[in-house]
């Protein structure tokens, strides 16, 4: 049962600290998303990718956060430095067809005190 | 472009009631849509989708949605609510665009069932 997995599922911060968040997509997808969720602003897209290559990244805060394909087993995306209002659920989904079904992962669950 | 509308961000519901969530979209191009359904502290799964084909499209845990172009709804129902359908319910849209993979996803729909 292929699923998309995240790391780690959890994690508490202290704000100015460096936040590494990793996604491994379902084998065989081109196209990963990161998401962030809350309860004020709900499921939000923060960037996606085809083949690796970064198509759309406008959701997110360019000065602190950053995403990457080093390959196609591992998506990451970066918070530096963290602020308390990066506390959400981010997601990563990975899509294999073009018809857009997308598979989430657990999520991670981020602090940042 | 596509832009999805859920109508209704909390509905609630009794045990063995119909359940209807609402959902419009906008697309410029022919729509592929989908609901997705979001249980506590878990990650969104897919519930159903339309792609072409035959517009009752049926789902997981009983559930079921009509894509009416007329009136470009993708309303999810379900005959009698369990209380395991509590949960939230996103809608989607994406389209074989040049954005294709992408979808835009609806606020949600929290479903609550009560006993």
């Amino acid at each position: 049962d292929a699923r998309v997995t995240q790391t780690p599922r959890h994690k508490v911060t202290e704000m100015g600290q460096e936040v590494t968040m990793r996604c491994q997509p379902i084998l065989g997808h081109n196209t990963v998303f990161w998401y962030r969720q809350t309860m004020m602003q709900g499921l939000e897209l923060l960037a996606y990718f085809r083949n690796r290559a970064p198509l759309d990244d406008s959701g997110m805060p360019k000065d602190r956060f950053s995403a990457e394909m080093p390959d196609a087993t591992l998506a990451t995306l970066k918070i530096q430095p963290s602020e308390p209002r990066d506390s959400a659920v981010y997601f990563c989904a990975s899509g294999g067809a073009l018809q857009g079904t997308q598979y989430f992962g657990p999520g991670t669950r981020l602090l940042v005190l | 472009a596509q832009s999805v509308t859920q109508l209704g961000s909390h509905v609630s519901v009794s045990e063995g009631a119909l359940v209807l969530l609402r959902c419009n979209y906008s697309s410029s191009v022919p729509p592929y849509l989908f609901w997705y359904v979001q249980y506590p502290n878990q990650g969104l799964q897919l519930l159903l989708k339309y792609t072409t084909g035959a517009t009752l499209v049926k789902g997981i845990n009983g559930f079921e949605a009509e894509f009416k172009k007329s009136e470009t709804s993708f309303h999810l129902t379900k005959p009698s609510a369990h209380m395991s359908d509590a949960a939230e319910y996103f809608c989607a849209v994406s389209a074989l665009d040049t954005n294709a993979g992408k979808s835009t996803f609806g606020d949600g729909t929290t479903l609550t069932v009560k006993p």
